[in-house]
């Protein structure tokens, strides 16, 4: 069975400039999260969507936002980029959205915002 | 809100040595429990889990405990290879709602010498 896939791998964007992630989970899960990893701030919940709903959402601004497609899978953009933003955003998913259900992760965009 | 704690490192230990890295929680009620390693350039793996009070959670020789009258869940290994040579996170699952957000500690960088 595939693995999360993310693309791209790797990007380099201006700042002021928006960006859209692609998050394709597992063949069968429905539920897809996004964290933002920093040095600075480690890993921090950015959404969480169950079957096209978004079901839960970080302390993050109003420029990042996201969606699920009937097929599962996600996007995630932010708008008017700011250097603050490069990180590394990681993907998850899972077949249930239920408690301690384990999540598996994509190998990550690393964003780079200059 | 919901946090976890863990001690920050870097740890270094030669081969064989034992682990031990630290974790303490602080939540309502009986969040799920994870530990999660990040190797170089990749995505997180889920290492074990435990979702309720004095579950151990093992995998790969690394034990962790639910501890809820310390609010704690130590990561141990009893002999450690280079391969254990890793980014490793304690984290948590909220004990309310359905939701699968994972708060997740600092991180532990991990080095494992020959």
């Amino acid at each position: 069975k595939a693995g999360v896939t993310q693309t791209p791998r790797y990007l380099i964007k201006t700042r002021g400039q928006q960006v859209t992630l692609s998050c394709s989970p597992i063949s069968g899960h429905r539920s897809v999260s996004w964290y933002q990893q920093t040095p600075g701030q480690g890993l921090q919940f950015l959404f969480e969507y169950f079957s096209e709903t978004q079901r839960n959402k970080g302390n993050f601004p109003g420029r990042f936002s996201g969606r699920q497609f009937s097929n599962s899978r996600s996007e995630m953009n932010v708008s008017t980029l700011e250097l603050g933003d490069s990180a590394l955003y990681l993907c998850a998913s899972s077949s249930l959205m239920a408690r301690g259900h384990e999540q598996y992760f994509g190998p990550g965009t690393r964003l780079t915002v200059t | 809100g919901d946090s976890v704690t863990q001690m920050e490192g870097p740890v270094t230990l030669s081969e064989e040595a034992f682990l031990t890295i630290n974790c303490t929680y602080t939540a309502t009620g009986y969040p799920s429990l994870f530990w999660y390693v990040q190797y170089p350039g990749e995505g997180l793996q889920l290492l074990l889990k435990a979702t309720k009070a004095d579950d151990k959670g093992s995998n790969k020789g690394f034990e962790a405990t639910y501890r809820k009258e310390t609010t704690s869940f130590h990561l141990e290994k009893g002999s450690v290879q280079v391969s254990d040579s890793a980014v490793y996170f304690c984290a948590l699952t909220p004990a309310r709602g359905g939701s699968e957000k994972l708060v997740f500690g600092k991180g532990t960088k991990l080095t494992v010498n020959p």
